[in-house]
């Protein structure tokens, strides 16, 4: 069955850098697009970008352009995900998901990686 | 960039009643729409995809509607496990959510 494993929840002070993984099973790792989604304490839901596992193409959304880098290792069929500079509006719970053959919305989801920035 | 609006932003509801959330985008869609559901401290699961297509494993008192700018959620006898929050999605757009309350 399709899994999609998440690293564990980090604490980071202001100014410094996260990195999340996303260990996925039971599919073909290349064949789907992963999108990272982050969502503070209490609000909605926010697509911060995607990658292409096949070619390694990245897509981020404009509000974190030049602060995030998304990337994969298909040998361990993995994705990581690397946020810098890190404010106390970047806690939150960030989550990992594979894009549907079917359309464009996410199928599995990871169980999410919480990151609390704090001095 | 597309804009969602969804509604309502929240909704209180008795046990056995029928509930509808729409959502309407600032541009047309070819039905390439989602609807989630959230439990606290959980990650969303997938209940529709292809504006109207149930998702694996979900309940048939979850239906979704509609076709170019406007997507609805119906959930035809809520029962007590559907008491959630809501999000719609297009093309990487979440909308506000949809909380969902018991009366």
């Amino acid at each position: 069955q399709v899994q999609l494993v998440q690293s564990g929840a980090e604490v980071k002070k202001p100014g410094a850098s996260v990195k999340v993984s996303c260990k996925t099973s039971g599919y073909t790792f290349n064949a789907h697009f992963l999108h990272w989604v982050r969502q503070a304490p209490g609000q909605g839901l926010e697509w911060m970008g995607r990658i292409n596992p096949d070619s390694g193409g990245t897509k981020y959304a404009q509000k974190f352009q030049g602060r995030v880098t998304m990337t994969s290792d298909s040998s361990i069929s993995t994705a990581y995900m690397e946020v810098t500079t890190l404010t106390s509006d970047d806690t939150g719970v960030i989550y990992c998901a594979r894009e549907s053959p079917e359309d464009t919305t996410y199928d599995y989801w990871g169980q999410g990686t919480l990151v609390t920035v704090s001095s | 960039d597309i804009q969602m609006t969804q509604s309502p932003s929240s909704l209180s509801a008795s046990v056995g009643d029928r509930v509808t959330i729409t959502c309407r985008a600032s541009q047309g869609s070819r039905n390439d729409f989602g609807w989630y559901q959230q439990k606290p401290g959980k990650a969303p699961e997938r209940l529709i995809y292809g504006a109207s297509s149930l998702g694996s494993g979900v309940p048939s008192r979850f239906s979704g509607g509609g076709s170019g700018t406007e997507f609805t959620l119906t959930i035809s006898s809520l029962q007590p496990d559907d008491f959630a929050t809501y999000y719609c999605l297009l093309h990487n757009t979440f909308g506000q959510g949809t909380k969902l309350e018991i009366k």
